[in-house]
Protein backbone atom coordinates (compact mmCIF):
# COMPACT_ATOMS: atom_id res chain seq x y z
CA UNK A 1 0.00 0.00 0.00
CA UNK A 2 1.18 3.52 -0.76
CA UNK A 3 2.55 5.12 2.36
CA UNK A 4 4.49 7.75 4.14
CA UNK A 5 6.76 7.25 7.29
CA UNK A 6 8.38 9.46 9.42
CA UNK A 7 11.42 7.78 11.70
CA UNK A 8 11.86 10.71 13.77
CA UNK A 9 9.22 10.77 16.02
CA UNK A 10 11.00 13.64 17.96
CA UNK A 11 13.83 16.07 17.22
CA UNK A 12 15.48 19.53 19.00
CA UNK A 13 17.04 21.72 17.74
CA UNK A 14 18.78 24.91 19.04
CA UNK A 15 17.53 28.61 18.13
CA UNK A 16 19.38 29.56 15.02
CA UNK A 17 20.78 25.81 13.90
CA UNK A 18 19.52 23.92 10.67
CA UNK A 19 16.74 21.52 10.84
CA UNK A 20 16.07 18.60 8.31
CA UNK A 21 13.00 16.31 9.00
CA UNK A 22 13.16 12.80 7.10
CA UNK A 23 10.14 11.57 5.20
CA UNK A 24 10.28 8.34 2.73
CA UNK A 25 6.74 7.69 0.52
CA UNK A 26 6.12 4.04 -0.91
CA UNK A 27 4.18 5.02 -3.77
CA UNK A 28 4.85 3.56 -7.78
CA UNK A 29 3.99 6.29 -9.54
CA UNK A 30 5.56 10.39 -9.28
CA UNK A 31 4.03 11.26 -5.94
CA UNK A 32 2.49 14.24 -5.21
CA UNK A 33 3.81 15.04 -1.56
CA UNK A 34 3.00 17.38 1.35
CA UNK A 35 4.25 18.90 4.24
CA UNK A 36 2.14 20.39 6.93
CA UNK A 37 2.72 22.04 10.00
CA UNK A 38 0.59 21.64 13.71
CA UNK A 39 0.80 23.78 16.28
CA UNK A 40 -0.67 22.67 19.76
CA UNK A 41 -4.28 22.67 19.61
CA UNK A 42 -4.43 23.79 16.29
CA UNK A 43 -5.34 23.00 12.32
CA UNK A 44 -2.87 21.97 10.18
CA UNK A 45 -1.43 24.29 7.96
CA UNK A 46 0.33 23.77 4.37
CA UNK A 47 3.93 24.50 4.34
CA UNK A 48 4.35 23.40 0.50
CA UNK A 49 3.88 20.39 -1.63
CA UNK A 50 5.90 18.96 -4.78
CA UNK A 51 3.50 18.35 -7.98
CA UNK A 52 5.89 17.81 -10.70
CA UNK A 53 9.25 19.73 -12.13
CA UNK A 54 11.66 21.39 -9.67
CA UNK A 55 12.69 19.01 -7.37
CA UNK A 56 13.42 21.72 -5.00
CA UNK A 57 10.18 23.63 -3.46
CA UNK A 58 10.04 26.58 -1.83
CA UNK A 59 7.35 26.75 1.04
CA UNK A 60 6.28 29.29 3.45
CA UNK A 61 7.80 30.60 6.64
CA UNK A 62 11.50 30.31 4.88
CA UNK A 63 11.07 26.23 4.95
CA UNK A 64 12.03 23.95 1.78
CA UNK A 65 12.09 20.33 0.96
CA UNK A 66 13.58 18.41 -1.70
CA UNK A 67 11.99 15.35 -3.86
CA UNK A 68 14.65 12.68 -4.37
CA UNK A 69 12.96 10.19 -6.40
CA UNK A 70 15.99 7.48 -6.19
CA UNK A 71 16.04 7.44 -2.10
CA UNK A 72 11.98 8.03 -2.37
CA UNK A 73 12.44 10.89 0.08
CA UNK A 74 11.21 14.34 0.73
CA UNK A 75 12.45 15.88 3.41
CA UNK A 76 11.97 19.35 5.20
CA UNK A 77 14.57 21.79 5.82
CA UNK A 78 15.05 25.43 6.89
CA UNK A 79 18.75 27.02 7.59
CA UNK A 80 17.96 28.84 10.66
CA UNK A 81 15.63 27.43 13.29
CA UNK A 82 13.18 29.85 15.62
CA UNK A 83 11.50 29.24 19.03
CA UNK A 84 7.94 30.22 16.99
CA UNK A 85 9.13 26.75 14.94
CA UNK A 86 8.43 24.49 17.77
CA UNK A 87 5.28 22.28 16.51
CA UNK A 88 4.74 19.23 14.62
CA UNK A 89 5.54 18.37 11.00
CA UNK A 90 3.27 15.91 9.18
CA UNK A 91 4.38 14.64 5.50
CA UNK A 92 1.57 13.21 2.94
CA UNK A 93 1.49 11.77 -0.22
CA UNK A 94 -1.19 11.42 -2.16
CA UNK A 95 -2.76 7.53 -3.20
CA UNK A 96 -5.25 6.84 -5.17
CA UNK A 97 -7.83 9.30 -6.27
CA UNK A 98 -6.96 12.44 -4.54
CA UNK A 99 -6.78 10.27 -1.23
CA UNK A 100 -4.45 12.30 1.19
CA UNK A 101 -2.27 9.98 3.25
CA UNK A 102 -0.19 11.14 6.35
CA UNK A 103 2.93 10.10 8.25
CA UNK A 104 2.89 9.68 12.01
CA UNK A 105 4.58 12.83 12.51
CA UNK A 106 7.62 14.39 13.81
CA UNK A 107 7.92 16.65 16.33
CA UNK A 108 10.23 19.38 16.35
CA UNK A 109 11.05 21.26 20.18
CA UNK A 110 13.87 24.05 19.88
CA UNK A 111 16.18 25.04 22.62
CA UNK A 112 17.07 28.08 23.78
CA UNK B 1 -12.02 33.63 1.74
CA UNK B 2 -13.08 32.23 5.47
CA UNK B 3 -11.42 28.72 4.57
CA UNK B 4 -12.98 25.43 5.73
CA UNK B 5 -15.01 26.33 8.65
CA UNK B 6 -15.93 23.34 10.89
CA UNK B 7 -18.64 23.77 14.14
CA UNK B 8 -18.50 23.18 17.12
CA UNK B 9 -14.79 24.00 17.87
CA UNK B 10 -15.84 22.04 21.36
CA UNK B 11 -18.10 19.10 22.10
CA UNK B 12 -18.66 17.47 25.25
CA UNK B 13 -21.31 14.36 25.02
CA UNK B 14 -22.14 11.13 26.91
CA UNK B 15 -21.93 8.18 26.15
CA UNK B 16 -25.08 6.77 23.91
CA UNK B 17 -25.85 10.46 22.82
CA UNK B 18 -26.08 11.38 18.93
CA UNK B 19 -23.31 13.33 18.13
CA UNK B 20 -23.31 15.42 14.75
CA UNK B 21 -19.66 17.57 13.47
CA UNK B 22 -20.73 20.02 10.35
CA UNK B 23 -18.24 21.45 7.76
CA UNK B 24 -18.26 23.70 5.17
CA UNK B 25 -15.92 23.77 2.80
CA UNK B 26 -14.22 26.26 0.62
CA UNK B 27 -16.53 27.58 -2.32
CA UNK B 28 -15.19 25.49 -5.16
CA UNK B 29 -13.85 23.17 -3.90
CA UNK B 30 -14.64 20.10 -5.19
CA UNK B 31 -13.53 17.06 -2.91
CA UNK B 32 -14.50 16.58 0.73
CA UNK B 33 -12.31 14.86 3.30
CA UNK B 34 -12.80 13.82 7.53
CA UNK B 35 -9.66 13.01 9.63
CA UNK B 36 -9.64 11.86 12.97
CA UNK B 37 -6.62 12.53 14.96
CA UNK B 38 -5.65 10.42 18.08
CA UNK B 39 -2.19 10.37 20.45
CA UNK B 40 -2.63 6.62 19.04
CA UNK B 41 -3.73 6.67 15.97
CA UNK B 42 -2.18 9.81 14.42
CA UNK B 43 -4.22 11.31 11.49
CA UNK B 44 -6.89 8.93 9.84
CA UNK B 45 -8.88 9.25 7.00
CA UNK B 46 -12.24 8.40 7.55
CA UNK B 47 -14.11 9.22 4.44
CA UNK B 48 -14.18 11.83 1.58
CA UNK B 49 -16.21 12.85 -1.40
CA UNK B 50 -15.77 14.15 -5.04
CA UNK B 51 -18.31 16.17 -6.37
CA UNK B 52 -21.02 15.47 -3.18
CA UNK B 53 -20.38 11.42 -3.82
CA UNK B 54 -18.90 9.37 -1.11
CA UNK B 55 -15.76 7.96 -3.03
CA UNK B 56 -14.14 6.00 -0.15
CA UNK B 57 -15.39 5.42 2.81
CA UNK B 58 -12.63 2.42 4.11
CA UNK B 59 -11.57 4.59 7.11
CA UNK B 60 -14.62 4.88 9.10
CA UNK B 61 -14.38 2.30 12.35
CA UNK B 62 -17.92 0.88 12.50
CA UNK B 63 -21.58 1.33 11.42
CA UNK B 64 -21.94 4.14 14.48
CA UNK B 65 -20.15 6.49 11.97
CA UNK B 66 -21.83 8.08 9.04
CA UNK B 67 -21.03 11.10 6.44
CA UNK B 68 -23.10 13.15 4.17
CA UNK B 69 -22.98 15.79 1.64
CA UNK B 70 -25.86 17.06 0.63
CA UNK B 71 -24.38 19.20 -1.58
CA UNK B 72 -21.69 21.18 -2.04
CA UNK B 73 -21.20 23.65 0.48
CA UNK B 74 -22.40 21.57 3.60
CA UNK B 75 -20.76 18.08 4.98
CA UNK B 76 -21.73 16.73 8.51
CA UNK B 77 -19.93 13.42 10.63
CA UNK B 78 -22.39 11.76 12.70
CA UNK B 79 -21.82 9.05 15.74
CA UNK B 80 -24.71 7.45 16.93
CA UNK B 81 -24.35 5.58 19.46
CA UNK B 82 -21.22 7.84 20.43
CA UNK B 83 -18.36 5.61 23.08
CA UNK B 84 -15.34 7.13 24.82
CA UNK B 85 -13.18 5.69 23.00
CA UNK B 86 -14.32 8.46 19.88
CA UNK B 87 -12.88 11.32 21.70
CA UNK B 88 -10.77 13.18 19.49
CA UNK B 89 -10.14 15.84 17.01
CA UNK B 90 -12.35 15.58 13.78
CA UNK B 91 -10.74 17.77 11.04
CA UNK B 92 -12.35 18.27 7.36
CA UNK B 93 -10.45 19.37 4.99
CA UNK B 94 -11.42 20.30 0.88
CA UNK B 95 -9.49 20.42 -2.52
CA UNK B 96 -9.83 21.16 -5.31
CA UNK B 97 -7.35 20.22 -8.10
CA UNK B 98 -3.55 21.19 -7.53
CA UNK B 99 -4.59 23.86 -5.14
CA UNK B 100 -4.04 21.97 -1.74
CA UNK B 101 -5.56 20.38 0.84
CA UNK B 102 -7.29 22.93 3.39
CA UNK B 103 -8.14 21.61 6.65
CA UNK B 104 -10.53 23.04 9.22
CA UNK B 105 -9.68 23.83 12.84
CA UNK B 106 -10.90 21.01 14.05
CA UNK B 107 -13.82 19.98 16.33
CA UNK B 108 -12.56 18.44 19.84
CA UNK B 109 -14.88 16.07 20.70
CA UNK B 110 -14.88 14.65 24.91
CA UNK B 111 -17.37 11.60 24.95
CA UNK B 112 -17.80 11.12 28.89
Amino acid sequence: AQSVTQPDIHITVSEGASLELRCNYSYGATPYLFWYVQSPGQGLQLLLKYFSGDTLVQGIKGFEAEFKRSQSSFNLRKPSVHWSDAAEYFCAVVTGFQKLVFGTGTRLLVSP
Amino acid sequence: DAGVIQSPRHEVTEMGQEVTLRCKPISGHNSLFWYRQTMMRGLELLIYFNNNVPIDDSGMPEDRFSAKMPNASFSTLKIQPSEPRDSAVYFCASNQGDAGYTFGSGTRLTVV
